[in-house]
């Protein structure tokens, strides 16, 4: 089963506007993480927030994980068109690095 | 550095026959995965290696799917025989203890016919 959900499953936003994704997730998690994977080719890690962390940034991307709501945010600010991509949340539950991934959201940004 | 490497790339297969994809990790990674995408059920991890050793296969469908690691750069996943359900994009990935960022190869498109 998923154990992470995003949401929404698609987003469409014009150039220059802001982009926030939501996942949700199950069970207890030792750090989430963000990936990007642009079609027909293999996933990108993004950012990764551990556990006790609850706001990460990186260029323009902020994460936010709130652990009480098993719950996390990405925005992408500024959007460009060539953030157009599937973006992925994934939980290690584990502490094993094994990783279970949520269904993605497909961000659209035309420009 | 290459990055994780994946052949073939594509492979169109009728059912019944044995498809061999084959991985090569990043040099230095101790860790490999094999996934599975489809519309249907998203991203699965099938099997997760480290140091050439089996530690996971629970995501493994059924007998008819086998994975080996025989040293650190090169690992397979065989599935035989196949059936039309198998088609899917397969992507392997590989890590290093100290980092939790995995590193995903380009994905091998299989088609069974």
């Amino acid at each position: 089963s998923q154990q992470g959900e995003e949401d929404p499953q698609a987003l469409s936003i014009q150039e220059g506007e802001n982009a926030t994704m939501n996942c949700s997730y199950k069970t207890s998690i030792n750090n989430l993480q963000w990936y990007r994977q642009n079609s027909g080719r293999g996933l990108v890690h993004l950012i990764l927030i551990r556990s006790n962390e609850r706001e990460k940034h990186s260029g323009r991307l902020r994460v936010t994980l709130d652990t009480s709501k098993k719950s996390s945010s990405l925005l992408i600010t500024a959007s460009r068109a060539a953030d157009t991509a599937s973006y992925f949340c994934a939980t290690d539950a584990t502490g094993y690095s094994t990783l279970t991934f949520g269904k993605g959201t497909m961000l659209l940004v035309s420009p | 550095d290459a990055g994780v490497i994946q052949s073939p790339r594509h492979e169109v297969t009728e059912m019944g026959q044995e498809v061999t994809l084959r991985c090569k990790p990043i040099s230095g990674h101790n860790s490999l995965f094999w996934y599975r995408q489809t519309m249907m059920r998203g991203l699965e991890l099938l099997i997760y290696f480290n140091n050439n050793v089996p530690i996971d296969d629970s995501g493994m469908p059924e007998d008819r799917f086998s994975a080996k690691m025989p040293n650190a750069s090169f690992s397979t996943l065989k599935i035989q025989p196949s059936e039309p359900r198998d088609s899917a994009v397969y992507f392997c990935a590989s890590l290093r203890d100290s980092n939790n960022e995995q590193f995903f190869g380009p994905g091998t498109r299989l088609t069974v016919l």
